[in-house]
This record gives C-alpha cells, structure tokens and sequence, in this order.
C-alpha cells in the first residue's frame, strides 16, 4: 500500500526557516517523480515544486522562486522542502503528490500545516 | 503560465441530479487534464486523468471530456458522497497550474 506521510510543519515567525519531509513506503521511491503542493486555509490548490525520480530536475513556482527548495534521498525514502525567508502568504497546508500513472498526482499525503506568524 | 478557469465556483445540487463542471485554459493543453475531489480536512482524491481517463476504483457515475482548451467533468447521479470540491489541474507544462474550484452542495 502507498504511503506518505509529511512532517515538519509547524509555527514559524516570519523570515524564519522550515525544514519539510515526506516519507514514503509501499513502491519503488526512486522510481518516480514527487511534487509540493500547498493549500493555504479555505483557499484552492496551488502547486509549489516538483523533482524528477532521480533528482537532476526540479521545477519551481515564481511565488517561492529563490526561498524554497526542493530535493530527495532515494536511500531514506524522503522527500524535502527547505523553506526560508517564510513570509505570511506562506501559511498553508502543505502536501507531497506522488505521479505514478503519469505527470498528475495519483497519491497524496495527509498534508502538514505551516503557520509563519509573530 | 497556463491559467486555468473553472465554473461554477459553487453549484448547489440534490441527490440523484446530472452535474457538469466546466474547465477552461488560457492556451491549448491538448489532453493534459486531471480532475480531483476533495473533502473538508482531507487531501485531494484523482479522479480523471488525461481528460477522459477514469482512476482506478474511481465509480463510473463520473466521466471527463474535452481536449484543447475546454473540458467538463460529469457526475451522472449525484450521490451524497460526492459532495466535495472539485479542482481541475493542467500539465501540459511547468508550472502546473490548478483551477480555483468548484464546491458542490447540497440544494
């Protein structure tokens, strides 16, 4: 059974930095390419990064663009997101996608929330 | 960047009712669409892919079409499970782009 499970969230005062992971089980982790995306509170979707199976590519929205950064250990089943420089707009719940089937998102995780507030 | 324009934003429907979601993008992304649904406190469920292409386990009740810049998600017979919000989302490129939503509710 896929699993994924993120961790890390947490409150965070603005301009500091988090440290985002999701730990995956149940297929062949570095086989396939994994995703961010985040939902602030009672807003839509919004896709924040992207990393191909073996990590040579990643993809970047403009609105983290310089701030986060996205990265995998294919040995530790995990996939990162360093985020710093954090601002208010950054509030969201944040969820790692996995594309099995193809570039979409056939599995999600449960999501973990960031608050960056003083 | 590819915009992607979704309507209604909130549609109210009863039990039993035939429910069309229209997705519109700002460019052609040939059939690089994907549909999902989501419930209160809960991530995202994938429902159609590739325009037309149902999930695995996903019920027959709910169909996709369109190609190009226009698309609509079908339910056949709303069933109380279904109301939820539904989100269309491109990848034809980076960035991946999502509509707004659409929240269905009871009538």
């Amino acid at each position: 059974e896929v699993q994924l499970l993120e961790s890390g969230g947490g409150l965070v005062q603005p301009g500091g930095s988090l440290r985002l992971s999701c730990t995956a089980s149940g297929f062949i982790f570095s086989d396939y390419a994994l995703t961010w995306v985040r939902q602030a509170p009672g807003k839509g979707l919004e896709w924040v990064s992207s990393i191909s199976s073996y990590g040579p590519s990643t993809y970047i929205a403009d609105s983290v663009k310089g701030r986060f950064a996205v990265s995998r250990d294919n040995s530790k089943n995990t996939l990162y997101l360093q985020m710093n420089s954090l601002r208010a707009e950054d509030t969201a719940f944040y969820y790692c996608g996995l594309a099995v089937t193809g570039p979409f998102f056939d599995y999600w995780g449960q999501g973990t929330l960031v608050t960056v507030s003083s | 960047d590819i915009q992607m324009t979704q309507s209604p934003s909130t549609l109210s429907a009863s039990v039993g009712d035939r429910v069309t979601i229209t997705c519109r993008a700002s460019q052609s992304i040939s059939s690089w669409l994907a549909w999902y649904q989501q419930k209160p406190g809960k991530a995202p469920k994938l429902l159609i892919y590739e325009a037309s292409s149902l999930q695995s386990g996903v019920p027959s009740r709910f169909s996709g079409s369109g190609s190009g810049t226009e698309f609509t998600l079908t339910i056949s017979s709303l069933q109380p499970d279904d109301f939820a919000t539904y989100y269309c989302q491109q990848y034809n490129n980076y960035p991946r782009t999502f509509g707004q939503g659409t929240k269905v509710e009871i009538k």
